[in-house]
């Protein structure tokens, strides 16, 4: 079956540090592929996606591209701030069959200090 | 433009009880998805609706769980007989028609369910 799975949290990284969390998948064919982003008390908000190998999604200084040779998709920012933190959730769509059933990682908790 | 509305953010029940969680999907949307998040835990998916039309309920608990997408009203994810092992955040997300989906989904922010 489908599966994502994420680098263990929490990363503590002080402001303006680089910003690496892993994200490894197993799925057949070529999902679709995401970065959610939860701050304390919200739902999941989109943060970038990428639909195809090589593809690179970018958002707010975060990227991550998909590599389709090493099945990953690997979220990095150069420069965080306090802002960003919170959990980060790498997530796969099928590309067949039910529509945006999604596949969540279990989650990597950020947190940023001065 | 109002997001997917969740309600209630909170809900305390005691043993026993039943829950029932209300999910208003985004406007143009029909696909309504819930997912549950234990502590310290991933999103699980728990079942896919259409209007009126259950198409993915693998997720769900084969007892006391049951989900409903009327033509009319909000989306109701219904719990009976609360367990203490229930309590969590259960999420409901929203996603336009296949014609028009990227494949992302928009959350609502979560419905806290406590059984004392």
């Amino acid at each position: 079956g489908n599966s994502v799975t994420q680098m263990e949290g929490p990363v503590t990284l002080s402001e303006e540090a680089f910003l690496t969390i892993n994200c490894t998948y197993t799925a057949t064919g070529y999902p679709s592929l995401f970065w959610y982003v939860q701050y304390p008390g919200e739902g999941l908000q989109l943060l970038l996606k990428a639909t195809k190998a090589d593809d690179k999604g970018s958002n707010k200084g975060f990227e991550a591209t998909y590599r389709k040779e090493t099945t990953s998709f690997h979220l990095e920012k150069g420069s965080v701030q306090v802002s960003d933190s919170a959990v980060y959730f790498c997530a796969l769509r099928p590309s067949t069959g039910t529509a945006s059933k999604l596949t969540f990682g279990t989650g990597t908790r950020l947190q940023v200090t001065l | 433009n109002a997001g997917v509305m969740q309600n209630p953010r909170h809900l305390v029940r005691r043993r026993g009880q039943e829950a029932r969680l209300r999910c208003s999907p985004m406007k143009g949307h029909s696909h309504v998805y819930w997912y549950r998040q234990l502590p310290e835990e991933g999103l699980k998916f728990m079942v896919y609706l259409q209007k009126e039309n259950i198409i993915d309920e693998s997720g769900m608990p084969k007892e006391r769980f049951s989900a409903e997408f009327p033509k009319e009203g909000p989306s109701i994810l219904r719990i009976q007989q609360v367990v203490r092992g229930d309590s969590a955040a259960y999420f409901c997300a929203s996603s336009p028609p296949a014609s028009g989906s990227t494949g992302e989904l928009f959350f609502g922010e979560g419905s806290r369910l406590t059984v004392l």
